[in-house]
């Protein structure tokens, strides 16, 4: 099973819609959890930090549920300049050093 | 504020050959990676360091050296490229291994024919 799974999409929206995405992760050991944003041949950046208590950044909210072993990323009023690939990053095992490990990443579309 | 830089951004290979990649990063950061990312892969961690002297396999490390030279730079080195070995290799640093968020930089694309 892999470590992060993610709904690959693509999810196509349009503009001022809402949009959620989810991912599940294997190692309930696990204590740190991102959301990084990638864009088309670009490197991945850092969207935000995934909270146990769930938090908030402008538009996007993002929820954790470690009894699930779930997390998730809501879009609200989507832009076109959200399309990219949305990747769920989860930390890994001692055996690793901990080194994150990435899902596959989710793509969205935002069309006008 | 140049954070993670990367040299070269592409590079074709032939099988056989050797190269090696550079990564060095400005912010002081005591961990750093290379992950090599495939379609439809995801990013796969080939190498970590997590403090400067020492380095460890990741889930990838077949094929690949890794040297932490000081604590801004960490090259990952291709002894005899494989055309498996294309691909784009991003390299990542991190203040501690924990409970960090990483800063990428911008990427190699290699080629091996």
């Amino acid at each position: 099973r892999k470590e992060v799974e993610q709904d690959p999409g693509p999810f196509n929206v349009p503009e001022g819609a809402t949009v959620a995405f989810n991912c599940t992760y294997s190692n309930s050991a696990s204590q740190s959890f991102f959301w990084y944003r990638q864009d088309c041949r670009k490197e991945p950046k850092l969207l935000m930090s995934v909270y146990s208590s769930g938090n908030e950044d402008g538009r996007f909210t993002a929820q954790l549920n470690r009894a699930s072993q779930y997390i998730s990323l809501l879009i609200r009023d989507s832009k076109l300049s959200d399309s990219a690939t949305y990747l769920c990053v989860v930390n890994g095992s001692p055996n690793s050093g901990y080194a994150l490990n990435f899902g596959k990443g989710t793509s969205l579309l935002v069309t006008p | 504020n140049a954070g993670v830089t990367q040299t070269p951004k592409f590079q074709v290979l032939k099988t056989g050959q050797s190269m090696t990649l550079q990564c060095a990063q400005d912010m002081n950061h005591n961990s750093m990676y290379w992950y090599r990312q495939d379609p439809g892969m995801g990013l796969r961690l080939i190498y970590y360091s997590a403090s400067e002297g020492t380095t460890d396999k990741g889930e990838v490390p077949n094929g690949y050296n890794v040297s932490r030279l000081n604590k801004r730079e960490f090259s990952l080195r291709l002894e005899s490229a494989a055309p498996s070995q294309t691909s784009v290799y991003f390299c990542a640093s991190s203040e501690g291994q924990f409970s960090y968020g990483y800063t990428f930089g911008s990427g190699t694309r290699l080629t091996v024919v």
